[in-house]
This record gives structure tokens, C-alpha cells and sequence, in this order.
């Protein structure tokens, strides 16, 4: 069965510092990985996508994820955090055999600090 | 133009009635899905449907059937509402060839409340 793991509630980090958001995953095949952010009050918005090539992957908003196969994790970083960041982050993966749905982890709130 | 729209924004009824939630996406996508996102942020699907199969969640009851008239739309329909039912409900569509294959187009929620 496929699975996603947010290890972290919640993640808090000054405004200025890098941030990492910590994914973890399970899937049957090879793995279609993402990341989506959710802001109070509205659906989630994509924020980058990992399906082969290059493991380190740049999307929205200066945000990056790596991906390594040997340790099944997508973790989200961004180098520098704005307090525009803070919102809810979740992880998300879809199987690559035929049939597979997509999983979401639980969540991960950021709140970056002024 | 909403890529992803949703209608109502928010429902509330009494237990053991049947409501729909309507969604239309004009992204011109082939797949469409439902989402139950609980109190806890916790986000679940439901179902994923394009115009040749449909991939259910096998934890959803039965109460809950999707119904898609046309590519552009995939209504939920939830029959003998329950307390339990009560929770944020999202629309999403993607593709599923290209460049943007799987990334999914989420709607902004239909709040439902069951009393």
C-alpha cells in the first residue's frame, strides 16, 4: 500500500533561515512525487513535482525538494524563508503502476517568524 | 476565469438528508477527483474519474457516488448525510499527458456541516 509520512506538525523557523520540510514515502513502482501548499480558507496550490531526471527539483516560489531513492524521502527546502511562507505543506505521491491513486501525507504547518 | 470551481462554498443540513456538491473545471483536463479534507487537515481521496474509468477509495461508503455529465464536470452526491460527513470537501482535475501530467488543479472547497 502506498503511504506518505510528515514526520513534523509543525515546522517554526525565523524569517531570513533556511527551512526544511521533512517527506517520507512508500509506493509500489516508481514514485511520482509532490509538494502542494495550503493557505487558510483555500484549496491547495501545486508547488513542484518530482517524476524522473535530476533529484534535486526547483518550483514555486524559490522552493526545491531532493529526491533520494534509497532513503524514500522528499524533503521541501528553500533557502531563505519569508513570512509569506507560512502555511500548511503537504507531500504527496502517486505510484507508477497502473490503478494508483494519489496519497497525501498529514501536513506539515509552517509558521516562519518576523 | 476559476479553473476549478466548486458550488456551494458552504452547506449545511440536517442528518440523513441527500445534498450534491457540484464541480466543473475549464482547464480542459481528462481526470477530475473529490477530496474529504477532516477537522485535523487530514486530506483523504475519494475518487478519481476520467472518461474511461473511475478509481475508488475503497474506506468511502457507498452513501457517497460521484456523477460526471460531461469531461468539465464531476458532482458528488452524498445521500443520508451523517455528523461524521461534516468536513472540508475538494475538487481537483489534472492531466494526464504533457508537460503538467499529474499536476492536480484544486477547487477552493465546499464547507459541509451536518447537524
Amino acid at each position: 500500500a502506498q503511504s506518505v509520512a510528515q514526520p513534523e506538525d509543525q515546522v517554526n523557523v525565523a524569517e531570513g533561515n533556511p527551512l526544511t520540510v521533512k517527506c517520507t514515502y512508500s509506493v509500489s513502482g516508481n514514485p511520482y512525487l509532490f509538494w502542494y501548499v495550503q493557505y487558510p480558507n483555500r484549496g491547495l496550490q501545486f508547488l513542484l513535482k518530482y517524476i524522473t531526471g535530476d533529484n534535486l527539483v526547483k518550483g514555486s516560489y524559490g522552493f526545491e525538494a531532493e529526491f533520494n531513492k534509497s532513503q524514500t524521502s522528499f524533503h521541501l527546502k528553500k533557502p531563505s524563508a519569508l513570512v509569506s511562507d507560512s502555511a500548511l505543506y503537504f507531500c504527496a505521491v502517486r505510484g507508477g503502476n497502473y490503478g494508483q491513486n494519489f496519497v497525501f501525507g498529514p501536513g506539515t504547518r509552517l509558521s516562519v517568524l518576523p | 476565469d476559476t479553473a476549478v470551481s466548486q458550488t456551494p462554498k458552504y452547506l449545511v443540513t440536517q442528518m440523513g438528508n441527500d445534498k450534491s456538491i457540484k464541480c466543473e473545471q475549464n482547464l480542459g483536463h481528462d481526470t477530475m477527483y473529490w477530496y474529504k479534507q477532516d477537522s485535523k487537515k487530514f486530506l483523504k481521496i475519494m475518487f478519481s474519474y476520467n472518461n474511461k474509468e473511475l478509481i475508488i477509495n475503497e474506506t468511502v461508503p457507498n452513501r457517497f457516488s460521484p456523477k460526471s455529465p460531461d469531461k468539465a464536470h464531476l458532482n458528488l452526491h452524498i445521500n443520508s448525510l451523517e455528523l461524521g460527513d461534516s468536513a472540508v470537501y475538494f475538487c481537483a482535475s489534472s492531466q494526464v499527458s504533457g508537460v503538467a501530467k499529474n499536476i492536480q488543479y484544486f477547487g477552493a472547497g465546499t464547507r459541509l456541516s451536518v447537524l
